[in-house]
């Protein structure tokens, strides 16, 4: 089955730098992407995704970027502000015959140190 | 809309108690799952149905039963709890396929004791 890394397990960035986080995938079969950002104490809410046959994608302060040769896809986050300190989860799954689980990276804490 | 709905928040259980996590959907959602979240580990998948009457295995399925006999409930059964099940124990659905944004229940934090 799918297999999904994810790297670094912890980072700290200065407010106003960016933050990369960065996952690679096992199953070349995989072609939807997804973030996730878990608060403290919350449930984890989807803040971008990206499907295999797009590059690159942008919302505001956040972009993910996928490579299907290398079977890697990155989260991006720039200017970086205190409320961004979370946990941060990549995942993958697979679409066929419309039942793919979500399989998803180990998470990474980002703090944002003001 | 609620979305996803899961009680109890919290539960704590004696090592071999049963018991009946619930989650609800009002979102006509076709595919509902259970991971736990455990510290370094992420969020492992348990059992997972893509409809009524249809469900399947996850990453970590042993010790745990599910059943889906309504498009809106899939209630997650600890047989015999064990201290290594404790956990957050979260709900997702989404619309068929993973490729659509699932939408996560608060969780429940549950401690065997």
């Amino acid at each position: 089955g799918e297999n999904v890394e994810q790297h670094p397990s912890t980072l700290s960035v200065q407010e106003g730098d960016s933050a990369v986080i960065k996952c690679t995938y096992s199953d070349s079969a995989s072609n939807y992407f997804p973030w996730y950002k878990q608060e403290l104490g919350k449930r984890p809410q989807l803040i971008i995704d990206i499907r295999s046959n797009v590059g690159e994608k942008k919302d505001q302060r956040i972009a993910v970027t996928l490579n299907k040769t290398a079977k890697h896809f990155s989260l991006h986050i720039t200017e970086t502000q205190p409320e961004d300190s979370a946990v941060y989860f990549c995942a993958a799954s697979m679409v066929y015959s419309g039942n793919t689980p979500l399989v998803f990276g180990k998470g990474t804490r980002l703090s944002v140190i003001a | 809309n609620a979305g996803v709905t899961q009680t109890p928040k919290f539960q704590v259980l004696k090592t071999g108690q049963s018991m009946t996590l619930q989650c609800a959907q009002d979102m006509n959602h076709e595919y509902m799952s259970w991971y736990r979240q455990d510290p370094g580990m992420g969020l492992r998948l348990i059992h997972y149905s893509v409809g009524a009457g249809i469900t399947d295995q996850g990453e970590v399925p042993n010790g745990y039963n599910v059943s889906r006999s309504t498009t809106e409930d899939f209630p997650l059964r600890l047989l015999s709890a064990a201290p290594s099940q404790t956990s957050v124990y979260f709900c997702a659905s989404s619309h068929l396929g993973g490729n659509t944004e699932a939408f996560f229940g608060q969780g429940t934090r549950l401690t065997v004791v």
